[in-house]
Protein backbone atom coordinates (compact mmCIF):
# COMPACT_ATOMS: atom_id res chain seq x y z
CA UNK A 1 0.00 0.00 0.00
CA UNK A 2 1.25 3.15 -0.60
CA UNK A 3 0.68 6.61 1.16
CA UNK A 4 1.86 10.41 1.47
CA UNK A 5 2.71 12.26 4.52
CA UNK A 6 2.88 16.12 4.26
CA UNK A 7 4.49 17.70 7.00
CA UNK A 8 2.61 21.35 7.82
CA UNK A 9 -1.04 21.85 6.69
CA UNK A 10 -0.07 25.16 6.75
CA UNK A 11 3.02 27.22 5.51
CA UNK A 12 3.23 30.68 5.85
CA UNK A 13 6.48 32.71 3.98
CA UNK A 14 7.09 36.07 2.75
CA UNK A 15 6.78 37.47 -0.48
CA UNK A 16 10.66 36.65 -1.84
CA UNK A 17 11.38 34.12 0.73
CA UNK A 18 12.20 30.43 -0.19
CA UNK A 19 9.37 28.18 -0.34
CA UNK A 20 9.52 24.44 1.41
CA UNK A 21 6.62 22.21 1.49
CA UNK A 22 7.20 18.78 2.81
CA UNK A 23 6.40 15.20 0.97
CA UNK A 24 7.31 12.00 2.92
CA UNK A 25 5.99 8.44 1.20
CA UNK A 26 5.97 5.19 1.36
CA UNK A 27 5.65 2.80 -1.59
CA UNK A 28 6.44 -1.32 -1.99
CA UNK A 29 7.62 -0.43 -5.46
CA UNK A 30 9.69 2.49 -6.93
CA UNK A 31 7.08 5.42 -7.16
CA UNK A 32 5.90 8.11 -9.42
CA UNK A 33 5.76 10.87 -7.77
CA UNK A 34 3.73 13.84 -8.58
CA UNK A 35 2.82 17.97 -6.84
CA UNK A 36 -0.45 19.32 -8.12
CA UNK A 37 -1.66 22.73 -6.88
CA UNK A 38 -4.87 23.87 -6.66
CA UNK A 39 -5.91 27.44 -6.56
CA UNK A 40 -9.41 28.40 -4.60
CA UNK A 41 -12.23 27.11 -6.54
CA UNK A 42 -10.30 25.37 -9.29
CA UNK A 43 -9.52 21.99 -10.22
CA UNK A 44 -5.87 20.83 -9.64
CA UNK A 45 -3.00 21.67 -11.70
CA UNK A 46 0.29 19.50 -12.53
CA UNK A 47 3.54 21.36 -11.48
CA UNK A 48 6.29 18.36 -12.02
CA UNK A 49 6.35 15.10 -11.62
CA UNK A 50 9.10 12.68 -10.66
CA UNK A 51 9.41 9.20 -13.18
CA UNK A 52 12.77 8.01 -13.70
CA UNK A 53 16.07 9.42 -14.41
CA UNK A 54 16.90 12.73 -12.88
CA UNK A 55 16.34 13.32 -9.28
CA UNK A 56 15.84 17.04 -9.69
CA UNK A 57 12.45 17.80 -11.28
CA UNK A 58 11.63 21.21 -12.80
CA UNK A 59 8.16 22.27 -12.81
CA UNK A 60 6.00 25.44 -13.97
CA UNK A 61 6.02 28.68 -12.30
CA UNK A 62 9.80 27.87 -11.00
CA UNK A 63 8.92 24.93 -8.40
CA UNK A 64 11.54 22.14 -8.74
CA UNK A 65 11.22 19.00 -6.67
CA UNK A 66 13.74 16.47 -5.69
CA UNK A 67 13.13 12.87 -5.15
CA UNK A 68 15.68 11.44 -2.01
CA UNK A 69 14.82 7.73 -2.17
CA UNK A 70 16.68 6.89 1.02
CA UNK A 71 14.90 9.63 2.73
CA UNK A 72 11.57 8.47 0.75
CA UNK A 73 10.83 12.21 0.46
CA UNK A 74 9.94 14.24 -2.87
CA UNK A 75 10.17 18.40 -1.15
CA UNK A 76 8.89 20.98 -3.09
CA UNK A 77 11.05 24.22 -3.20
CA UNK A 78 10.85 27.74 -4.97
CA UNK A 79 13.65 29.93 -4.45
CA UNK A 80 11.84 33.18 -4.57
CA UNK A 81 7.84 33.07 -3.56
CA UNK A 82 5.65 35.17 -5.42
CA UNK A 83 2.18 36.29 -4.03
CA UNK A 84 -0.23 34.40 -6.74
CA UNK A 85 2.14 31.43 -5.37
CA UNK A 86 -0.51 31.20 -2.89
CA UNK A 87 -2.51 28.12 -2.63
CA UNK A 88 -2.91 24.69 -1.89
CA UNK A 89 -0.47 22.70 -2.96
CA UNK A 90 -0.55 18.54 -2.95
CA UNK A 91 2.04 15.51 -2.79
CA UNK A 92 0.91 12.22 -4.86
CA UNK A 93 2.28 9.07 -5.16
CA UNK A 94 1.30 6.48 -7.83
CA UNK A 95 2.78 2.89 -9.15
CA UNK A 96 2.66 2.22 -12.76
CA UNK A 97 0.81 -0.80 -12.99
CA UNK A 98 -2.29 0.23 -10.93
CA UNK A 99 -1.82 4.13 -12.28
CA UNK A 100 -4.11 5.04 -9.14
CA UNK A 101 -2.88 8.80 -7.21
CA UNK A 102 -2.44 8.20 -3.06
CA UNK A 103 -2.97 12.25 -2.57
CA UNK A 104 -1.26 13.85 0.40
CA UNK A 105 -3.85 15.60 2.84
CA UNK A 106 -2.58 19.28 1.20
CA UNK A 107 -0.52 21.89 2.36
CA UNK A 108 -2.02 25.41 1.99
CA UNK A 109 0.85 28.24 1.05
CA UNK A 110 0.28 31.54 2.20
CA UNK A 111 2.47 34.63 1.09
CA UNK A 112 2.95 37.27 2.89
CA UNK A 113 3.70 40.96 1.24
CA UNK B 1 -11.25 22.69 -26.09
CA UNK B 2 -11.40 21.80 -22.39
CA UNK B 3 -9.68 18.30 -21.14
CA UNK B 4 -11.79 17.05 -18.83
CA UNK B 5 -15.15 19.01 -18.29
CA UNK B 6 -17.98 18.47 -15.17
CA UNK B 7 -21.20 19.78 -15.12
CA UNK B 8 -22.68 21.05 -13.34
CA UNK B 9 -19.71 23.23 -11.49
CA UNK B 10 -22.18 24.24 -8.58
CA UNK B 11 -24.76 21.70 -7.19
CA UNK B 12 -27.46 23.06 -4.18
CA UNK B 13 -30.43 20.54 -3.40
CA UNK B 14 -32.19 18.91 -0.18
CA UNK B 15 -31.96 16.28 1.62
CA UNK B 16 -32.86 13.04 0.17
CA UNK B 17 -33.05 14.18 -3.55
CA UNK B 18 -31.35 12.28 -6.40
CA UNK B 19 -28.89 14.02 -8.82
CA UNK B 20 -26.21 13.46 -11.27
CA UNK B 21 -22.80 15.12 -12.13
CA UNK B 22 -21.22 14.30 -15.54
CA UNK B 23 -17.80 14.17 -16.82
CA UNK B 24 -16.28 14.39 -20.45
CA UNK B 25 -12.79 13.77 -21.39
CA UNK B 26 -11.00 14.90 -24.77
CA UNK B 27 -8.13 13.12 -25.16
CA UNK B 28 -8.41 9.65 -25.49
CA UNK B 29 -7.38 8.35 -22.25
CA UNK B 30 -8.91 4.73 -21.47
CA UNK B 31 -9.45 5.44 -17.27
CA UNK B 32 -11.30 7.89 -15.49
CA UNK B 33 -11.88 8.59 -12.14
CA UNK B 34 -13.94 10.21 -9.07
CA UNK B 35 -12.54 11.97 -5.97
CA UNK B 36 -14.29 13.39 -3.19
CA UNK B 37 -12.58 16.19 -1.62
CA UNK B 38 -13.93 17.03 1.71
CA UNK B 39 -14.08 20.62 3.96
CA UNK B 40 -10.58 20.18 5.06
CA UNK B 41 -9.79 19.36 1.40
CA UNK B 42 -8.63 15.59 1.86
CA UNK B 43 -9.01 14.26 -1.57
CA UNK B 44 -9.95 10.29 -1.63
CA UNK B 45 -10.82 8.39 -4.72
CA UNK B 46 -14.25 7.35 -5.16
CA UNK B 47 -14.02 5.16 -8.52
CA UNK B 48 -11.77 4.46 -11.25
CA UNK B 49 -13.34 3.65 -15.25
CA UNK B 50 -11.00 1.65 -17.23
CA UNK B 51 -12.55 1.34 -21.09
CA UNK B 52 -16.34 1.48 -19.05
CA UNK B 53 -15.18 -0.73 -16.58
CA UNK B 54 -15.45 -0.79 -12.91
CA UNK B 55 -12.11 -1.22 -11.66
CA UNK B 56 -11.61 0.51 -8.43
CA UNK B 57 -14.59 1.02 -6.41
CA UNK B 58 -13.21 1.98 -2.63
CA UNK B 59 -15.15 1.98 0.16
CA UNK B 60 -18.08 4.41 -0.82
CA UNK B 61 -21.77 3.80 -0.15
CA UNK B 62 -24.00 2.13 -2.89
CA UNK B 63 -26.23 5.21 -2.91
CA UNK B 64 -23.06 6.46 -5.04
CA UNK B 65 -23.58 4.91 -8.39
CA UNK B 66 -20.65 5.75 -11.25
CA UNK B 67 -21.93 5.15 -15.23
CA UNK B 68 -19.90 5.32 -17.96
CA UNK B 69 -21.65 4.86 -21.33
CA UNK B 70 -18.26 5.17 -23.01
CA UNK B 71 -14.69 5.99 -22.41
CA UNK B 72 -14.85 9.29 -22.68
CA UNK B 73 -17.38 10.00 -20.32
CA UNK B 74 -17.77 9.29 -16.87
CA UNK B 75 -21.23 9.92 -14.81
CA UNK B 76 -21.64 9.91 -10.85
CA UNK B 77 -24.94 9.24 -9.35
CA UNK B 78 -26.55 10.12 -6.24
CA UNK B 79 -29.31 9.03 -4.51
CA UNK B 80 -30.96 10.09 -1.63
CA UNK B 81 -28.35 12.49 -0.75
CA UNK B 82 -27.04 13.41 3.03
CA UNK B 83 -25.44 16.64 4.36
CA UNK B 84 -22.48 14.40 5.02
CA UNK B 85 -22.25 14.21 0.56
CA UNK B 86 -21.61 18.05 0.68
CA UNK B 87 -18.01 17.96 -0.75
CA UNK B 88 -15.86 18.92 -4.14
CA UNK B 89 -16.24 16.35 -6.51
CA UNK B 90 -13.65 15.94 -9.26
CA UNK B 91 -13.26 13.84 -12.13
CA UNK B 92 -9.89 13.02 -13.69
CA UNK B 93 -8.49 10.84 -16.42
CA UNK B 94 -5.34 9.18 -17.24
CA UNK B 95 -3.87 6.32 -19.58
CA UNK B 96 -3.60 3.24 -18.65
CA UNK B 97 0.15 1.75 -18.49
CA UNK B 98 1.14 5.60 -18.29
CA UNK B 99 0.98 6.33 -14.64
CA UNK B 100 4.37 8.58 -15.33
CA UNK B 101 2.00 11.09 -16.61
CA UNK B 102 -0.58 11.77 -13.68
CA UNK B 103 -3.85 12.78 -13.83
CA UNK B 104 -5.81 16.05 -16.21
CA UNK B 105 -8.73 16.85 -13.32
CA UNK B 106 -11.52 18.92 -14.29
CA UNK B 107 -12.20 21.67 -12.24
CA UNK B 108 -14.82 20.04 -9.38
CA UNK B 109 -18.53 20.33 -8.99
CA UNK B 110 -19.50 21.79 -5.57
CA UNK B 111 -22.13 19.81 -3.73
CA UNK B 112 -23.92 21.11 -1.39
CA UNK B 113 -26.80 19.52 0.54
CA UNK B 114 -29.54 21.29 2.78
Amino acid sequence: AQSVTQLGSHVSVSEGALVLLRCNYSSSVPPYLFWYVQYPNQGLQLLLKYTTGATLVKGINGFEAEFKKSETSFHLTKPSAHMSDAAEYFCAVSKNAGNMLTFGGGTRLMVKP
Amino acid sequence: DTAVSQTPKYLVTQMGNDKSIKCEQNLGHDTMYWYKQDSKKFLKIMFSYNNKELIINETVPNRFSPKSPDKAHLNLHINSLELGDSAVYFCASSQVGTGAYGYTFGSGTRLTVV
